[in-house]
């Protein structure tokens, strides 16, 4: 089936310790985004990537950082240096042409501070 | 920065009531899109609609770009419905979307 995969479902992290996201998404798409959702709050822009080896920074990318190495594949990390991870992250992926930025989710990743 | 603003936030209707939605967004647009969020999480796309009228069911949508707001409505709703449906929208001089804050929607049996 065709569609965005993100793992893990739930993630846990140490206090100083780099963790990485992982979201595939099979259905050719050019562009992928990276979402934070803190509770009961709308979606904030964290990376996106229009092209392969190239990504641009959102609103919120310090303390995150990601790789474009592959078309389908764009992992974020988020690293010591983010204070405040726990929250809800959603990897979101656009086509080119027409429908550019018509954008499709994926199930989501819950990361918690241990 | 564009702004978008959702209203109401919460809105709590029993099962087979209409609604109507709202998002207002400060500068001209491109793209806009409504999600509805179930309560695990994920976002589905309901409409791309950034001009005119769409339907698809029970629900629809219509935004008035030229005085920049959209509307969503939900009628004879069930507790299906129920979630978090989110505003996007993407300036004419940009390539992202920004979301608004939501409506939490609860349609109670």
């Amino acid at each position: 089936d065709g569609g965005i995969t993100q793992s893990p479902k739930y993630l846990f992290r140490k206090e100083g310790q780099n963790v990485t996201l992982s979201c595939e998404q099979n259905l050719n798409h050019d562009a992928m985004y990276w979402y934070r959702q803190d509770p009961g709050q709308g979606l904030r822009l964290i990376y996106y990537s229009q092209i392969v080896n190239d990504f641009q920074k959102g609103d919120i990318a310090e303390g995150y950082s990601v790789s474009r190495e592959k078309k389908e594949s764009f992992p974020l990390t988020v690293t010591s240096a983010q204070k405040n991870p726990t929250a809800f992250y959603l990897c979101a992926s656009s086509p080119r042409g027409w429908a550019k930025n018509i954008q499709y989710f994926g199930a989501g990743t819950r990361l918690s501070v241990l | 920065g564009i702004q978008v603003e959702q209203s109401p936030p919460d809105l709590i209707l029993q099962e087979g009531a209409n609604s109507t939605l709202r998002c207002n967004f400060s500068d001209s647009v491109n793209n806009l899109q409504w999600f509805h969020q179930n309560p695990w999480g994920q976002l589905i796309n309901l409409f791309y609609i950034p001009s005119g009228t769409k339907q698809n069911g029970r629900l629809s949508a219509t935004t008035v770009a030229t005085e920049r707001y959209s509307l969503l409505y939900i009628s004879s709703s069930q507790t299906t419905d129920s979630g978090v449906y989110f505003c996007a929208v993407e300036e004419t001089s940009g390539s992202r979307l920004t979301f608004g804050e939501g409506t939490q929607l609860t349609v109670n049996p």
